[in-house]
């Protein structure tokens, strides 16, 4: 079972609609990771938190929305999405971003496959 | 510009046939490299880091080594349950700390 966890594991809706993915990491990790995945296509980032504050916004859209409320919790709201939105949206967490290579990997949630209708 | 890439794209090997797994990076200045594994509909499991040419790391049937511009996941007599797709992915010192850049991945078959 993976430490990070992402809710819903499944998610339709349509393009008017607003939602939230959610993630929780209860390993102490001060770096969390929002990133999206199409099918037989690797991980691309989409935003990174360190120290609950944005560092890094990946040119997403402004439909996409982040949000740290703590150290442990990162969501992702959704407004007004396309068809193409679809995918698997992971979560992961790290030590920290100073020391992925050195003490702390990246650790991913299972995801969410989001459908938008 | 920072790339990553896989070779090949997808592999289908006997049980207990062993085979390597390529990964090529253009970085400047890596701080890292590493393997996950990935399960359909699963996110990717850790499995390696590697940090500076000529290291070495093994974890059962699977071990990985760099050099300065690739890496290889050996898969010694492989069996079913080690099919998966395999991503390589790196942090370069140069572009952010932050930014872990993943390759396309392999995808492994072994048939019993």
């Amino acid at each position: 079972d993976t430490e990070v966890t992402q809710t819903p594991k499944h998610l339709v809706m349509g393009m008017t609609n607003k939602k939230s993915l959610k993630c929780e990491q209860h390993m102490g990790h001060r770096a969390m990771y929002w990133y999206k995945q199409k099918a037989k296509k690797p991980p691309e980032l989409m935003f990174v938190y360190s120290y609950e504050k944005l560092s890094i916004n990946e040119s997403v859209p402004s439909r996409f929305s982040p949000e740290c409320p703590n150290s442990s919790l990162l969501n992702l709201h959704l407004h007004a999405l396309q068809p193409e939105d679809s995918a698997l949206y992971l979560c992961a967490s790290s030590l920290n971003t100073e020391q992925i290579s050195y003490n702390s990997p990246l650790h991913f949630g299972n995801g969410t496959r989001l459908t938008v209708t | 510009e920072d790339q990553v890439t896989q070779s090949p794209e997808a592999l289908r090997l006997q049980e207990g046939e062993s085979s390597s797994l390529n990964c090529s990076y253009t970085v400047s200045g890596l701080r890292g490299l590493f393997w996950y594994r990935q399960d359909p509909g699963k996110g990717p499991e850790f499995l390696f880091t590697l940090y500076s040419a000529g290291e070495e790391k093994e974890k059962e049937r699977l071990k990985a080594t760099l050099t300065k511009k690739e890496s290889f996941l050996h898969i010694t007599a492989p069996k079913p349950e080690d099919s998966a797709t395999y991503l390589c992915a790196v942090q370069a010192s140069l572009t952010s700390y932050d930014k872990v850049i993943f390759g396309p991945g392999t995808s492994l078959s072994v048939i019993p």
